[in-house]
């Protein structure tokens, strides 16, 4: 059970859009509609911010969204704040009714 | 409002039982909607799914961690638990508790508890 390849940094100044990557297999992101999306402030647990690839959770800022293409799921954030500079992490359902989770993106606000 | 809390030892010595208790409120624990689940997060280092729990009392681990974990349901007192066996320093983490309400929707979250494995 490999870790979901994430890019290790993303960067952006403030109004910017910025896309974080999650590339998987057919046998998890590619073969499922289960990837989510966590933010993860320091020293904080994680946040939902999107759920089953393009679902926002009540009170989650529609600055963020998700997709998918084959087996890559992505994580858009639009209008970029400072508030935004926090790691994020993907996770993915997987056939063998496990779940497995991306090497984490640092996304900093220039 | 749902709120989890993880309790439990902060320290465990090499080659014993790590364990961990999740308090849920605000949800039933016994809910058919509803899987229960732990993570953990190394220090500095990424996510890790350990294992799932549903109200049927039937559980899903780790491949990695398999032979190691239990997790059980205690619904007279909204609880769930994690038991790791065998720890070595490895095991040194910030574990947390999930609501799984999807497959792919883990919310919310307990505030994580930190179990360092040393002597």
């Amino acid at each position: 059970q490999s870790a979901l390849t994430q890019p290790a940094s993303v960067s952006g100044s403030p109004g910017q859009s910025i896309t974080i990557s999650c590339t998987g297999t057919s046998s998890d992101v590619g073969g499922y509609n289960s990837v989510s999306w966590y933010q993860q402030h320091p020293g904080k647990a994680p946040k939902l911010m999107i759920y089953d690839v393009t679902n926002r959770p009540s009170g989650v800022s529609n600055r963020f969204s998700g997709s998918k293409s084959g087996n890559t799921a992505s994580l858009t954030i639009s209008g970029l704040q400072a508030e935004d500079e926090a790691d994020y992490y993907c996770s993915s359902y997987t056939t063998s009714d496990t779940y497995v989770f991306g090497t984490g993106t640092k996304v900093t606000v220039l | 409002q749902v709120h989890l809390q993880e309790s439990g030892p902060g320290l465990v010595k090499p080659s014993e039982t790590l364990s961990l208790t999740c308090t849920v409120s605000g949800a039933s624990i016994s809910s058919s909607d509803s899987n229960w689940v732990w993570f953990r997060q190394p220090p500095g280092k990424g996510l890790e799914w350990i294992g799932s729990i549903k109200s049927s009392g039937r559980t899903y681990y780790n491949p990695s961690l398999k032979s190691r974990v239990t997790m059980s349901l205690d619904t007279s007192k909204s609880q769930f638990s994690l038991e790791l066996r065998s720890v070595t320093a490895a095991d040194t983490a910030v574990f947390y508790c999930a609501r799984r309400l999807t497959r792919g929707r883990f919310d919310p979250w307990g505030q994580g508890t930190l179990v360092t494995v040393s002597s």
